[in-house]
């Protein structure tokens, strides 16, 4: 299997302008998750799906975040307008769950994002 | 609110010689903790996981110890070899899929 797919890996872009990024989970995988990278505050959980269902959103900084999941194989992440303060690595991950514990989760490689 | 937490950012160990990485956690609810390996330009591995009705977890040269009443778990790796080199996260998880990580702690192993 190629493992979880990000692109792009990495995006510059000025404020104000639209940013998705996408992600293609584990095939068989009925978890995706989103997460974001920051020195300060780690690793942030943003949002999760289950099969293509979003579950828990609430780390979503602000509405200027959006996530969508159109099929199992297949999310994207939006920010739109981007900021400068949102500049950091974004991670997205899957996992086959279901037991209620904290299944491994296989992690993209990340897209590294600057917004100028 | 940091619920996981790491607070040693950095660590340098001597190659052969014991790595000890350590992480807090406040909410009581969480039982089952794991720790990931973050290597430059890719995403996290899982290395080594334990659930709450445990205290000690081993595999190879990995051994996490979990200290229930302190809120307090441990990643000991032995020997340190130069590949170790990575970020260090540690993370819990209650009752779902959710996991909550902490900020990382980056060891580097010297020859």
């Amino acid at each position: 299997d190629a493992g979880v797919i990000q692109s792009p890996r990495h995006e510059v872009t000025e404020m104000g302008q639209e940013v998705t990024l996408r992600c293609k989970p584990i095939s068989g995988h009925d978890y995706l998750f989103w997460y974001r990278q920051t020195m300060m505050r780690g690793l942030e959980l943003l949002i999760y799906f289950n099969n293509n269902v979003p579950i828990d959103d609430s780390g979503m900084p602000e509405d200027r975040f959006s996530a969508k999941m159109p099929n199992a194989s297949f999310s994207t992440l939006k920010i739109q307008p981007s900021e400068p303060r949102d500049s950091a690595v974004y991670f997205c991950a899957s996992s086959f769950g279901g037991r209620g514990v904290g299944e491994t989760q296989y992690f993209g490689p990340g897209t590294r994002l600057l917004v100028l | 609110d940091q619920q996981v937490k790491q607070n040693s950012p950095s660590l340098s160990v001597q190659e052969g010689r014991i790595s000890i990485l350590n992480c807090d956690y406040t909410n009581s609810m969480f039982d089952y903790f794991l720790w990931y390996k973050k290597y430059p330009a890719e995403g996290p591995t899982f290395l080594i996981s334990i659930s709450s009705i445990k205290d000690k977890n081993e595999d190879g040269r990995f051994t996490v110890f979990l200290n229930k009443s302190a809120k307090h778990l441990s990643l000991h790796i032995v020997p340190s070899q130069p590949g170790d080199s990575a970020v260090y996260f540690c993370a819990a998880n209650f009752g779902n899929e959710k996991l909550t990580f902490g900020t990382g702690t980056r060891l580097t192993i010297i020859p």
